[in-house]
């Protein structure tokens, strides 16, 4: 079990270009989401999604696309980047939305828009 | 909405004395709480979780946090500090049925020799 995947673990943009962050999990969990973490600030909630073929808004969408065609696959597109996405981004998944369910997070993407 | 509120974003220990994290939240129904630890350049990984079948919940390395509703808290507490413990935790709430979760701003634990 490999878990959750992200690609790259680095990147570096310029402002105004696009480019996707990459998250896949092996568990058949249903529940994806993408945090951005940023100091001072917590975990902040992206987009996430309940299942195959439905998404939704989290706390700090703009400037973030999202899709879910596979269980397996959630990726994070950045339309035009801008320095304020400097990040750290995470991806995790869970079971089930919310409730009890643990969310499984991984490694992050750290982002850097010059 | 439900929402956490961590109390010191940094806290300093020596090692081997207790270890106290705080955290607050606001929900206006029965909470799930979670503690989770962020060791440096990796992810988020769970600690323990409150699902209210025991309000003294213990996690893994040595840690527990107890739940307290009349003061609306769930702090995280380890009795003996090691320099491994070094790391950002983070508490988080949620609720029952669809519910995202919402994570405080994190408090970084600083061991000393």
């Amino acid at each position: 079990n490999a878990g959750v995947t992200q690609t790259p673990k680095f990147q570096v943009l310029k402002t105004g270009q696009s480019m996707t962050l990459q998250c896949a999990q092996d568990m058949n969990h249903e529940y994806m989401s993408w945090y951005r973490q940023d100091p001072g600030m917590g975990l902040r909630l992206i987009h996430y999604s309940v299942g195959a073929g439905i998404t939704d808004q989290g706390e700090v969408p703009n400037g973030y696309n999202v899709s879910r065609s596979t269980t397996e696959d959630f990726p994070l597109r950045l339309l035009s980047a801008a320095p304020s996405q400097t990040s750290v981004y995470f991806c995790a998944s869970s079971p089930e939305a919310g409730g009890i369910n643990e969310q499984f997070f991984g490694p992050g993407t750290r982002l850097t828009v010059l | 909405a439900q929402s956490v509120t961590q109390l010191g974003s940094h806290v300093s220990v020596s090692e081997g004395a207790l270890v106290l994290l705080r955290c607050n939240y606001s929900s206006s129904v029965p909470p799930y709480l979670f503690w989770y630890v962020q060791y440096p350049n990796q992810g988020l990984q769970l600690l323990l979780k409150y699902t209210s079948a025991a309000t003294l919940v213990k996690g893994i390395n040595g840690f527990e946090a107890e739940f307290k509703k009349s003061e609306t808290s769930f702090h995280l507490t380890k009795p003996s500090a090691h320099m491994s413990d070094a790391a950002e935790y983070f508490c988080a709430v949620s609720v029952t049925g669809y519910s995202t979760l919402t994570f405080g701003k994190g408090t970084m634990l600083l061991v000393s020799p």
